[in-house]
C-alpha cells in the first residue's frame, strides 16, 4: 500500500542553525500538508501546498518557515533559525484531487538545544 | 475557532473490555469528522470518518456516530483486543474551503491480555 515518508526520523539541531525536512508523499497525490505536534499538546497545522504554492497557513507558519516541491517527489519544509519552542514532532501528510482524507507521515522527531 | 475535545487518558483496559473514547467538537455548520490512530513508531493512520449528521463511521470494529445535536463523535469498540493499542486522535475539517484538520489532544489506549 503506498504511504507517505519522511526524512529523517529524528534530528537534533542548535538553536539559530537551519533545518530541512523532508517528506515523500503518495506518488498520484495533489496536495500536500505539514503539521507539527509538541511534546504533550494538540498535532497543529501549519501549511497546506497546492499546485506548486501555499494554499493555506497557520499563525505558527511565520517568515521562519517555507515549503517547496523540489522535484516531482519531495516535499519539504525549511525552519531558517530554529528557536527552542520549534522543538516537535513534525507530520507530513498528503490527498488526492478529492481532499477528503488526509494520508500522514510517520513524523520527524525535531529537537533544538 | 473550530476545536475538539477528547478524552486524554492514558487509559488501561484489558482485552476484552468495551472503549469509549469521547469527543465533542466547536465548529459553525457542518463539518467533518476523522478517528485517526498512530501505532507505536507509525504515523497518523486514518481509522473512520463521517461527513454528515447521523452518518456512522466503521472500521475494524470500532464505530463513531456523528451527533450535531450534542456536537459529539464519541468512538467505540466492543471487544478491544492488545494490537489496538495506540494513541487515538479526534479530528474535524471545517465546512467550506478550508482543508486544515483540527485535532483534540490525542488518547493513549494500553490493552493488556
Amino acid at each position: 500500500e503506498p504511504e507517505v515518508t519522511q526524512t529523517p526520523s529524528h534530528q537534533v539541531t542548535q538553536m539559530g542553525q537551519e533545518v530541512i525536512l523532508r517528506c515523500v508523499p503518495i506518488s498520484n497525490h495533489l496536495y500536500f500538508y505539514w503539521y507539527r505536534q509538541i511534546l504533550g499538546q494538540k498535532v497543529e497545522f501549519l501549511v497546506s501546498f497546492y499546485n506548486n504554492e501555499i494554499s493555506e497557513k497557520s499563525e505558527i507558519f511565520d517568515d521562519q518557515f517555507s515549503v517547496e516541491r523540489p522535484d516531482g517527489s519531495n516535499f519539504t519544509l525549511k525552519i531558517r533559525s530554529t528557536k527552542l519552542e520549534d522543538s516537535a514532532m513534525y507530520f507530513c501528510a498528503s490527498s488526492d484531487g478529492g481532499r477528503e482524507t488526509q494520508y500522514f507521515g510517520p513524523g520527524t522527531r525535531l529537537l533544538v538545544l | 475557532g473550530n476545536s475538539v475535545t477528547q478524552m486524554e487518558g492514558p487509559v488501561t483496559l484489558s482485552e476484552e473490555a468495551f472503549l469509549t473514547i469521547n469527543c465533542t467538537y466547536t465548529a459553525t455548520g457542518y463539518p467533518s469528522l476523522f478517528w485517526y490512530v498512530q501505532y507505536p513508531g507509525e504515523g497518523l493512520q486514518l481509522l473512520l470518518k463521517a461527513t454528515k449528521a447521523d452518518d456512522k463511521g466503521s472500521n475494524k470494529g470500532f464505530e463513531a456516530t456523528y451527533r450535531k445535536e450534542t456536537t459529539s463523535f464519541h468512538l467505540e469498540k466492543g471487544s478491544v483486543q492488545v494490537s489496538d493499542s495506540a494513541v487515538y486522535f479526534c479530528a474535524l475539517r471545517g465546512q467550506g474551503g478550508s482543508e486544515k484538520l483540527v485535532f483534540g489532544k490525542g488518547m493513549k489506549l494500553t490493552v493488556n491480555p
